[in-house]
């Protein structure tokens, strides 16, 4: 079974900072991805970033990146130079067999 | 379609009516995925499909949840009788390729926008 955690239930980052949002899995997949979605207050899910767990080098895309630890089965989110339009909830996941397992997501505000 | 759609968006109904939730996918894409998101929480896994198969409704909460996808592409997610219990968002995603029995998926899921069920 896979387990995603995240033990920040909110975040805040001043306009321009970067941040480090924080995920931790548990699974037992030798294979598995490893998934970023962001949810703004309108609700939708938006995919952000995609880390495959034999990928030796980390996801970027634009202002995100993945930070990859595999051995600490760690997969945090970095968002450099902090948008006002970056202030949403942030879901973790991990993909199974066939199950995606989400984490409880952070919150975060971003400060003008 | 551009996207995942979903229709309806919003859904009011009263305790012990049955309701039926749609999801159209992206064009072309094989698998469907439902999902129920509680309010502040991340989503939780229904059910997943393969083509026009049920792979996996290990999350469905119980008999009075099923779901069909019988073309392959347009799925209905149905809640029988419903209960107060199961007002929640809805959500159905889909990823392009074909998955396999063994090992994980590395799909990107791509979600539509949800529709809010609220049973009175």
């Amino acid at each position: 079974a896979q387990k995603i955690t995240q033990t920040q239930p909110g975040m805040f980052v001043q306009e321009k900072e970067a941040v480090t949002l924080d995920c931790t899995y548990d699974t037992s997949d030798q294979s598995y991805g490893l998934f970023w979605y962001k949810q703004p207050s309108s609700g939708e899910m938006i995919f952000l970033i995609y880390q495959g767990s034999y990928d030796e080098q980390n996801a970027t895309e634009g202002r995100y990146s993945l930070n990859f630890q595999k051995a600490r089965k760690s997969a945090n989110l970095v968002i450099s130079a902090s948008q006002l339009g970056d202030s949403a909830m942030y879901f973790c996941a991990v993909s199974g067999t066939y199950k995606y397992i989400f984490g409880t997501g952070t919150r975060l505000k971003v400060l003008a | 379609g551009a996207g995942v759609s979903q229709s309806p968006r919003y859904k009011v109904t009263k305790r012990g009516q049955d309701v039926a939730l749609r999801c159209d996918p992206i064009s072309g894409h094989v698998s469907l995925y439902w999902y129920r998101q509680a309010l502040g929480q991340g989503p939780e896994f229904l059910t997943y499909f393969n083509y026009e198969a049920q792979q996996d409704k290990s999350g469905l909460p119980n008999d009075r949840f099923s779901a069909e996808r019988p073309e392959g592409s347009i799925s209905t997610l149905t809640i029988q009788r419903t209960e107060q219990r199961d007002s929640a968002m809805y959500r159905c995603a889909s990823s392009r390729s074909f998955r396999t029995s063994g090992g994980a998926s590395t799909d990107t899921q791509y979600f539509g926008p949800g529709t809010r069920l609220t049973v009175l």
